[in-house]
């Protein structure tokens, strides 16, 4: 089984400018997550979609972040105008129970894209 | 408060050491315990879950939650360079839809 694909894996950018990434979920995967991951911190939740309608995009920074997941498949996810706080690893996670399940699913994460923001 | 506390360590410990990695959470809505494990440059993949207060084994590994402290651990036996990484514990509220990460604790296992 193919796991989780995330494009590209670095990006470097000026600050202001925009950037875009990419996720291709585990084929048949009802749930993807954008998580934002901070050096030394842990990941945290950007937005959840369950096939391709918003679960939570509650921690999302509407003002220049935006997702999309077409056809309850693939997802990118933009930012525009960076800042330089906006430098982290983009990851993109998947599970096959629908969110808010009676038990735990298990979240598969792809490699994530390290963006720097200068 | 953070809903999940968790040691950043570093941790660093001789091959064959038992490993104790330890998280605190806030809200007793809590009813999910996880640990993820992530190398570096990798995204996290899951070790363990639990869901009751007590102990679940699976080979070195024991996850152990206590409940009326809110305090959950994992335990590593004899410890190998190969599980040198960041172990993340992660909580979930029962039919929640969301999953909240500790800050990760970095784990070194000299050979």
């Amino acid at each position: 089984e193919a796991g989780v694909a995330q494009s590209p894996r670095y990006k470097i950018i000026e600050k202001r400018q925009s950037v875009a990434f990419w996720c291709n979920p585990i084929s048949g995967h009802a749930t993807l997550y954008w998580y934002q991951q901070i050096l030394g911190q842990g990941p945290k939740l950007l937005i959840q979609f369950q096939n391709n309608g918003v679960v939570d995009d509650s921690q999302l920074p509407k003002d220049r972040f935006s997702a999309e997941r077409l056809k309850g498949v693939d997802s990118t996810l933009k930012i525009q105008p960076a800042k330089l706080e906006d430098s982290a690893v983009y990851l993109c996670a998947s599970s096959s129970l629908p969110s808010g399940g009676s038990t735990t699913d298990t979240q598969y994460f792809g490699p994530g894209t390290r963006l720097t923001v200068l | 408060q953070k809903e999940v506390e968790q040691d950043p360590g570093p941790l660093s410990v001789p091959e064959g050491a038992i490993v104790s990695l330890n998280c605190t959470y806030s809200n007793s809505a809590f009813q999910y315990f996880m640990w993820y494990r992530q190398y570096s440059r990798k995204g996290p993949e899951l070790l363990m879950y639990t869901y009751s207060s007590g102990n679940k084994e699976d080979g070195r590994f024991t996850a152990q939650v206590d409940k009326s402290s809110k305090y959950i651990s994992l335990f590593i036996r004899d410890s190998q360079p190969s599980d040198s990484a960041t172990y993340l514990c992660a909580i979930r509220e029962t039919g929640g839809f969301k999953t909240i990460f500790g800050a990760g604790t970095r784990l070194f296992v000299k050979a």
